[in-house]
């Protein structure tokens, strides 16, 4: 099946400083993959679209140079979080379409990245 | 606006059935999946239905009704590792997901 490698599992950073988390498409071409963010106990929240070799679809209150989505090959997505602060502590999810024909493919997702900031 | 209600936990006896439902209320339908989620861990797909009707895939099923904007999912022979959250996310006519809160469900033995 589909998988969907996502790195680092996890990482703490001091307040400031910029974390990149990589997304990888392992056994598939992913044209669009989709960034979460998930706060504990609720619900998963789109952060933004990643198309390849193009610009970003940001969320609506979700800050485009605050997090740098940069999705440079049909397999490969990252998201930097540019001078984090604690308030960006959080887990953040990506995932991408599997080969199902047509739009209705479902999401597969990486392991997700537990992002500390002290 | 666009909403999906599921219940926020349930609590079941391993080796029992127990059903997750799932209202919807969105602009357009293209289909609907249950996702389950272990805590901290990210979700992994279970089920897709985009036709009315029960679909059936081992102990999991899920049901969909568009006329009424409800699904479920149906789980039996309860498992101690059935213990996740279950995400049902709709998509809608923009082919974007809109996801529910999850329901928590804990498994008693």
């Amino acid at each position: 099946g589909a998988v969907v490698s996502q790195h680092p599992s996890w990482v703490i950073c001091k307040s400031g400083t910029s974390v990149k988390i990589e997304c990888r498409s392992l056994d598939f071409q992913a044209t669009t993959m989709f960034w979460y963010r998930q706060f504990p106990k609720q619900s998963l929240m789109l952060m933004a679209t990643s198309n390849e070799g193009s610009k970003a679809t940001y969320e609506q209150g979700v800050e485009k140079d605050k997090f740098l989505i940069n999705h440079a090959s049909l397999t490969l997505s990252t998201l930097t979080v540019t001078s984090a602060h604690p308030e960006d502590s959080s887990f953040y999810i990506c995932s991408a379409r599997d080969s199902w024909p047509g739009e209705t493919r479902p999401l597969h997702f990486g392991n997700g990245t537990r992002l500390t900031v002290t | 606006g666009q909403n999906i209600d599921q219940p926020t936990e349930m609590t079941a006896t391993e080796g029992a059935i127990v059903q997750i439902n799932c209202t919807y209320q969105t602009s357009g339908f293209n289909g609907l999946f249950w996702y389950q989620q272990h805590a901290g861990e990210a979700p992994t797909f279970l089920s897709y239905n985009v036709l009315d009707g029960l679909e059936e895939k081992g102990r999991f099923s899920s049901f969909l009704s568009r006329s009424k904007g409800y699904s479920y999912l149906l789980l039996k022979e309860l498992q101690m590792k059935d213990s996740a959250s279950y995400l049902c996310a709709v998509m809608d006519s923009n082919y974007q997901l809109i996801w529910g809160a999850g329901t928590k469900l804990i498994i008693k033995p």
